[in-house]
């Protein structure tokens, strides 16, 4: 049974670079038709995808986010990791890892987010 | 970016009823919707992919539908489990995407 869990501080200074890293098991990071992604959740709030990221080092970011954030991948820890640089009050969120499984559709891409970790909460605050 | 838009944004309903959730893209999205649900303290569980096919493991009572900018969640018979928030997700774009902003289900 692949699981994935999330780990890192649990609290971030303002100005300061948010650091994650993201560990599965029972499986491999390298399968094809995956790419690994990290969603976050304010307080209270919503769901909002960060980015993405393919065994290769293949990657895609949210727009609003990208010029701050870089994801990268370990495969020969079996990792993928989020880096998110100077953090406000607003990056304050549980952060999500997850599973993109994709597939061909009659030629067109489909994709969903299939497993997903239990969430770490990161506190901006000094 | 595509902006993803539910309805309504909290619902009251009673064990045993029909519910509808409502998605609407700003653009169309062909059948690339994919439906979650999230409990309190839990990371959010994939329901439908595709606009309307039902992952596995998960109750038939649960239903998609829609095509294009207009899609539907429906539960057909609520069941105690089933208060939580209700997310959408448009896959349109490749392996980037957004959420609506999700839909609170709430016990009457």
């Amino acid at each position: 049974q692949l699981q994935l869990q999330e780990s890192g501080p649990g609290l971030v200074k303002p100005s300061e670079t948010l650091s994650l890293t993201c560990t599965v098991s029972g499986g491999s990071i390298s399968s094809s038709s995956y790419y690994w992604g990290w969603i976050r959740q304010p307080p209270g709030k919503g769901l909002e995808w960060i980015g993405s990221i393919y065994y290769s080092g293949s990657t895609y970011y949210n727009p609003s986010l990208k010029s701050r954030v870089t994801i990268s991948v370990d495969t020969s820890k079996n990792q993928f990791s989020l880096k998110l640089s100077s953090v406000t009050a607003a990056d304050t969120a549980v952060y999500y890892c997850a599973r993109l499984y994709y597939y061909d559709s009659s030629g067109y891409l489909n994709w969903y987010f299939d497993l997903w970790g239990r969430g770490t909460l990161v506190t901006v605050s000094s | 970016d595509i902006q993803m838009t539910q309805s309504p944004s909290s619902l009251s309903a009673s064990v045993g009823d029909r519910v509808t959730i409502t998605c609407r893209a700003s653009q169309s999205i062909s059948s690339y919707l994919n439906w979650y649900q999230q409990k309190p303290g839990k990371a959010p569980k994939l329901l439908i992919y595709a606009a309307s096919s039902l992952q596995s493991g998960v109750p038939s009572r649960f239903s998609g539908s829609g095509s294009g900018t207009d899609f539907t969640l429906t539960i057909s018979s609520l069941q105690p489990e089933d208060f939580a928030t209700y997310y959408c997700q448009q896959s349109y774009s490749t392996f980037s995407c957004t959420f609506g902003q999700g839909t609170k289900l709430e016990i009457k």
